[in-house]
């Protein structure tokens, strides 16, 4: 148990909704990464927040958004979903900014649009 | 921009049998190199990382990496390998730059471990 947890673990909707995925950092942890992992694509690094603020952007579309609140959970939303978004959504957790810190990974949100 | 290419896909090996993950990043700046394991329907977990210092770095659970600036290389180890080690391999590479960092995944590598 890496100490993040996520919810839901699974969600399946329609084509056109949006959806929020939520996330509980470690206790003590800052930074909050959200990353995608798809058959195609891989794993891929979608948006980090560290107390509160954005602090860097990877691959992340225009239709989701996510923020981290003074609890430090965060949240990522996900709208005007389409079939491609389907895929396992990562939050992950350090102490610090990163660069040498270890991330600590949730056990995902597996998210299928039908 | 960073990248990180793990050449193999899949591996098959046999129970006991020594093994090789391979791992080659790119990457305009220092770097950190990571290797992390995910266990079927579960979330990535951190083996070993490699920050500074020594170029060799060990897990407790037997797995070793080196690091090779020359080759830009960063590959897994392990002398002799066993069923629960089947699972899905990820190297990563982080760079640090001022403020914020980010951490690029390769596309992983499948250790299949048969008895």
């Amino acid at each position: 148990d890496s100490g993040v947890t996520q919810t839901p673990k699974h969600l399946i909707t329609a084509t056109g909704q949006r959806v929020t995925l939520r996330c509980s950092p470690r206790s003590g942890d800052l930074s909050v990464y959200w990353y995608q992992q798809s058959l195609d694509q891989g794993l891929q690094f979608l948006i980090q927040y560290y107390n509160g603020e954005e602090r860097a952007k990877g691959n992340i579309l225009e239709r989701f958004s996510a923020q981290q609140f003074p609890d430090l959970h965060s949240e990522l939303n996900l709208s005007s979903l389409e079939l491609g978004d389907s895929a396992l959504y990562f939050c992950a957790s350090s102490a610090t900014l990163g660069g040498g810190d270890t991330q600590y990974f949730g056990p995902g949100t597996r998210l299928t649009v039908l | 921009a960073q990248s990180v290419t793990q050449l193999d896909s899949q591996v098959p090996v046999f129970e006991e049998a020594p093994v090789e993950l391979r791992c080659n990043y790119s990457s305009s700046v220092s770097v950190y190199l990571f290797w992390y394991v995910q266990y079927p329907n579960q979330g990535l977990q951190l083996l070993l990382k490699y920050l500074s210092g020594s170029t060799l770095v060990e897990s407790i659970n037997g797995f070793e990496a080196e690091f090779n600036k020359s080759q830009t290389s960063f590959h897994l180890r392990k002398p002799s390998v066993h069923i629960s080690d089947t699972a899905e391999y990820f190297c990563a590479v982080s760079d640090w730059r001022s403020g914020y960092s980010t951490l690029t995944f390769g596309k992983g590598t499948m250790l299949l471990v048969s008895p």
